[in-house]
């Protein structure tokens, strides 16, 4: 069965720093997706960036990068010039290549100081 | 455009009544999926659909829990009867296809509380 862990449950970043929030998962699939999402206060679940296992560039989306060592079943991500609207749970997730459900991890929570 | 709709957006309830919750995928959409959130579980997945057929329904914790998909543009998730460990907030996810890839997109979620 695939899993999905997050070590740490809350993290803290200065407004305009970065910070990299962990992730690693179990898998016996060589073809699938993983991604992360962002669950603001509001509840909504945002999707946050993705990344496809086959490909080894990591994603990027303008202050959003991930960290994708497939070997190691790692997939971390950096957020650049942080933002206090970055503030949020963020959870990291995996997802069969041929579809199903999304496997998330626990959430980390991240907080934004001004 | 609007996303994915969900009703109610907060329900409380009495233990033994039935709860219905209701979701409106976004106009295309041909998968649906129902995830369930609690602090002791996380999120996980309850079924999902693809062109209004079950696909997926292991992560239904019960008999108790239902879920029907009656045409492309609607679907319900009922428990009957409620019980207090069902309060979690639940979510209504579409999108266009199952595949991996093709973007799972949310709905607000609703907060269920079972008293």
């Amino acid at each position: 069965a695939q899993t999905v862990t997050q070590s740490q449950p809350e993290m803290s970043v200065q407004e305009a720093e970065t910070v990299t929030l962990s992730c690693t998962y179990d898998t016996s699939e060589s073809d699938y997706y993983l991604f992360w999402y962002k669950q603001p206060p509001s509840r909504q679940m945002i999707l946050v960036i993705r990344q496809e296992a086959y490909k080894q560039q990591n994603a990027t989306e303008n202050r959003f990068s991930v960290n994708f060592q497939k070997a190691a079943k790692s997939f971390s991500l950096k957020i650049s010039d942080s933002q206090l609207g970055d503030a949020a749970m963020y959870f990291c997730a995996y997802r069969r290549a041929q579809g199903g459900k999304l496997i998330f991890g626990q959430g980390t929570e991240l907080s934004v100081k001004p | 455009d609007a996303g994915v709709i969900q009703s109610p957006r907060h329900e409380v309830t009495e233990m033994g009544q039935e709860v219905t919750l209701r979701c409106k995928p976004i106009s295309g959409h041909n998968s649906l999926f129902w995830y369930r959130q609690t602090m002791m579980r996380g999120l996980e997945l309850l079924i999902y659909f693809n062109n209004n057929v079950p696909i997926d329904d292991s992560g239904m914790p019960e008999d108790r829990f239902s879920a029907k998909m009656p045409n492309a543009s609607f679907s319900t998730l009922k428990i009957q009867p409620s019980e207090p460990r069902d309060s979690a907030v639940y979510f209504c996810a579409s999108s266009l296809g199952a595949r991996a890839y093709n973007e799972q997109f949310f709905g607000p979620g609703t907060r269920l509380t079972v008293l």
